[in-house]
């Protein structure tokens, strides 16, 4: 079946420097890719997506490309901030027996430090 | 903005009680899921509609039932609590055919002791 996996965390970074999160995934077809952000206590938010292969979704300062050949979908950002601390969910939409079904990552806890 | 309200932040429950957890989405949108989310697990799909009174099985729908009965309000019932049950519980919602994800609720950390 499908899935996703992303690199385990909590990463913790200090204020402006790069940020990879990575992902990669297992699909039988061609999935829709995203990654959603959870700030504290609060619910996922979307922040950013891609549709097709060689897409490159981007949102506040993070990226990330739709890599088929290596079935990849790595969150970057150039520079964090402390405002960017939260948990990032990796996940992809497939259609299975007329649904749309989406899988998610286990999530990468990512904490900025001033 | 799309809006997905869930009725309770916090919970407390004890075993075998009944529990219902309410969402409401107010942008007419015909999906709605309820997930739960638990430490090294991720998000795993309960139930989930598209559209009134329908409901699928997502991957772990056991001791869950769902009522779709409005579309704007999907609920979550636990019929007889167990402490397995303890978790966050996350509603969302998304417009049928559209390629944009999901909005979520700000999530229900139901406690059964």
């Amino acid at each position: 079946g499908d899935s996703v996996t992303q690199m385990e965390g909590p990463v913790t970074l200090s204020e402006e420097a790069f940020l990879t999160i990575n992902c990669t995934y297992t699909a039988t077809g061609y999935p829709s890719l995203f990654w959603y952000v959870q700030y504290p206590g609060e619910g996922l938010q979307l922040l950013l997506k891609a549709t097709k292969a060689d897409d490159k979704g981007s949102n506040k300062g993070f990226e990330a490309t739709y890599r088929k050949e290596t079935t990849s979908f790595h969150l970057e950002k150039g520079s964090v901030q402390v405002s960017d601390s939260a948990v990032y969910f990796c996940a992809l939409r497939e259609v299975r027996g007329g649904y749309q079904k989406v899988t998610f990552g286990t999530g990468t806890k990512l904490q900025v430090i001033p | 903005d799309v809006k997905v309200t869930q009725s309770s932040r916090y919970l407390v429950k004890r075993t075998g009680e009944k529990v219902f957890l309410e969402c409401v989405q107010d942008m007419d949108h015909e999906n709605m899921f309820w997930y739960r989310q638990d430490p090294g697990l991720g998000l795993r799909l309960i139930y989930f509609s598209y559209d009134v009174k329908m409901k699928e099985k997502g991957d772990i729908p056991e001791g869950y039932s769902v009522s779709r009965e409005k579309k704007e309000r999907f609920s979550l019932i636990l019929e007889s609590a167990s402490t397995n049950q303890t978790s966050m519980y996350l509603c969302a919602s998304r417009a049928a055919g559209s390629n944009y994800g999901y909005t979520f609720g700000s999530g229900t950390r139901l406690t059964v002791v």
